[in-house]
């Protein structure tokens, strides 16, 4: 069965610092992988996914995530952090289960980014 | 682009009341979701659905039920609401009929947040 564990319910960093968000799955199969953000009263958005092809995936507002295999992990970075990516984070795995299109998600990480 | 409307942001009922949860997406997608999302846990798959008429249970159904009549339209069902069941409720959408679907993210309404009394 398909696990996601996320390191950390609670990040800090300052402005301009990396942003640096932990995630390791557990799957049986070749995963697809995604990140996505919750902003305050707001439902989640992606950010970014991985299904096959080139281990480094780009998403919006310059957040990236590596796929790695051998690790069993898909952390979330960012090289600069602004006031504005302040949010809970979430990282999910399509679990695939009887061929359905089901998301097994993390616990999330509320980022915060201090001035 | 993509839109996930949910009827209610914000709801609050008694216990023991029916309580009914709408959830409506313009993109024609074949699957749609209901989560409960609380502090800790994550988000919880509580019932999906890949086609009209078709349910499958999630992860927490005890308590809830569903119905899809249009493929458009998604509604979670609280039989009898009790205090256990005070969450954020999040609907979701997606793409692609069972295994091509497996790729496909998930699109998001912004919640319902709903107590209950």
């Amino acid at each position: 069965a398909q696990s996601v564990t996320q390191l950390g319910s609670h990040v800090s960093v300052s402005e301009g610092a990396l942003v640096l968000l932990r995630c390791n799955y557990s799957s049986s199969v070749p995963p697809y992988l995604f990140w996505y953000v919750q902003y305050p009263n707001q439902g989640l958005q992606l950010l970014l996914k991985y299904t096959t092809g080139a281990t480094l995936v780009k998403g919006i507002n310059g957040f990236e995530a590596e796929f790695k295999k051998s690790e069993t992990s898909f952390h979330l970075t960012k090289p600069s952090a602004h006031m504005s990516d302040a949010a809970e984070y979430f990282c999910a795995v399509s679990a695939g289960s009887g061929g359905y299109n089901k998301l097994i998600f993390g616990a999330g990480t509320r980022l915060a980014v201090h001035p | 682009d993509v839109k996930v409307t949910q009827s209610s942001r914000y709801l609050v009922k008694r216990t023991g009341e029916k309580v009914f949860l709408e959830c409506v997406q313009d993109m024609d997608h074949e699957n749609m979701f209901w989560y409960r999302q609380d502090p800790g846990l994550g988000l919880r798959l509580i019932y999906f659905s890949y086609d009209v008429k078709m349910k499958e249970k999630g992860d927490i159904p005890e308590g809830y039920s569903v119905s899809r009549e249009k493929k458009e339209r998604f509604s979670l069902i609280l039989e009898s609401a009790s205090t256990n069941q005070t969450s954020m409720y999040l609907c979701a959408s997606s793409s692609g009929h069972r295994k091509r679907a497996l790729n496909q993210p998930q699109h998001f309404g912004d919640g319902t947040r709903l107590s209950i009394l």
